[in-house]
Order: structure tokens, then sequence, then C-alpha cells
């Protein structure tokens, strides 16, 4: 099994700038989830889908920022205008079912830097 | 709100020192427990995981883990350390219930540096 793929692995881009961060899930998941991850504030959940559909997007920071999953096997996060303080890593992580007793599977990641 | 705490943020060890890193949560229904690895410039692995049964986990590595659910902790150890294993190290809880969909806590993170 390929694991969950991330792309970009990298992504340096210019404050104003839109960035698309796309997944693909582990073939056969249900679930998939987005996390930010920083120094200063450590892993943070942003959305996560099930069955793609979006479940819990409380964590987004705002509207800057939104996620799709048109099908089982892609998911993209995007963020419209960018700015310095999006720059972090982002995973992605998906999970065979839907709930409690399942194991989460996390990706590469994206690093972000937005000059 | 439920949280994971992470008591210890930065340990430096020699090789072949003993490890414990300790793991706090708060909530009071059932869980389930994880460690992730993350080496340097890498993503999370799954070290280990406790969903029921014996309380003691073995995981990759040589890791273990103790589920002490009257102190609701879940400390990951390791008898004797490796200059491999200088990485960053997650404690995770999953909550029961429906609201929760497999939402994973993570505690802040503790970094391990061993010193060969």
């Amino acid at each position: 099994d390929a694991g969950v793929i991330q792309s970009p692995r990298h992504e340096v881009t210019e404050m104003g700038q839109e960035v698309t961060l796309r997944c693909k899930p582990i073939s056969g998941h249900n679930s998939l989830f987005w996390y930010r991850q920083t120094m200063m504030r450590g892993l943070e959940l942003l959305i996560y889908f099930n069955n793609n559909v979006p479940i819990d997007d409380s964590g987004m920071p705002e509207d800057r920022f939104s996620a799709k999953m048109p099908n089982a096997s892609f998911s993209t996060l995007k963020i419209q205008p960018s700015e310095p303080r999006d720059s972090a890593v982002y995973f992605c992580a998906s999970m065979p079912g839907q709930g409690f007793g399942e194991t989460q599977y996390f990706g590469p990641g994206t690093r972000l830097l937005v000059l | 709100a439920q949280s994971v705490s992470q008591h210890n943020h930065h340990v430096i060890l020699s090789e072949a020192a003993s490890l414990e890193l300790g793991c706090n949560y708060s909530y009071g229904g059932t869980v389930n427990l994880f460690w992730y690895v993350q080496y340097p410039g890498q993503h999370l692995q799954l070290l280990l995981k406790y969903f029921s049964g014996d309380p003691l986990v073995k995981g990759i590595k040589g890791f273990e883990a103790e589920f002490i659910k009257s102190k609701f902790s879940f400390n990951l150890r390791k008898p004797s350390v490796q200059w491999s294993d200088t990485a960053e190290y997650f404690c995770a809880v999953m909550l029961d219930g429906s609201s929760n969909t497999g939402k994973l806590i993570f505690g802040q993170g503790t970094t391990l540096q061993v010193k060969p």
C-alpha cells in the first residue's frame, strides 16, 4: 500500500497568492483529516470528512481556508489569499472507518512557506 | 474541554538510558490511546495504540506504554534508548461517543534528544 500521498511536499509562495494542497487517502479508507503543525500551536485539526462529507470544520482558521473532498480518493485544502502566518506543515491523515476503535495514518505533509 | 497533557516538553538522555514520557488526559468516558513518533523532517508514524484488554501495550522499536485508567495516564517507556530514537513524540486520545467520530486530541509533544 502506498500510504497517504500528499502533494506538493514543499511550497513557497508570496503573500496574497492562492495555495492548493492535495491529498490522496489510503484506498478503502472512509475518513480523511487535515491537520496543521506549527511550533507555537502544535498539531491542530482543521477539518475532517467521513465518506466525502465534511463533518467538522470548526478548526478551520478563517474564511480564507476551504477544503473539499469530491470523491473517496482525493481531497484539497485551499488557502486564498495566503498570509505569512499560514506558514506551517500541513498533514493529511486517513482512517479505515468512521470512528472509535480506528487508527489514523498520516501522510508525509506539505511544508508551506508564505513570504 | 477534553485535553491531553504531556508533561515533559524536552528530554535529553544518553544512549542506553531508560525513557519514560508522561501523558495524561481529561475525559471520564472510554478512550482509545495512541503514541505517534515524528522523526526530524518526517511525518507522524504510529508507535503503539491501546483500544482495550491488557493495559500494557507493546509497540514497535522496543517501546511500550501502560494505560492506568485510575490515573487517566498512558505513559510511554523504553528500557534503553538509542541515538536513532531522537524524535518528537505525541500522545493522542480518541474519545467515544457519536459526536467524536474518530477525532484525535493530541498533546503538545515531547522532543527527545538522545546523545551518543
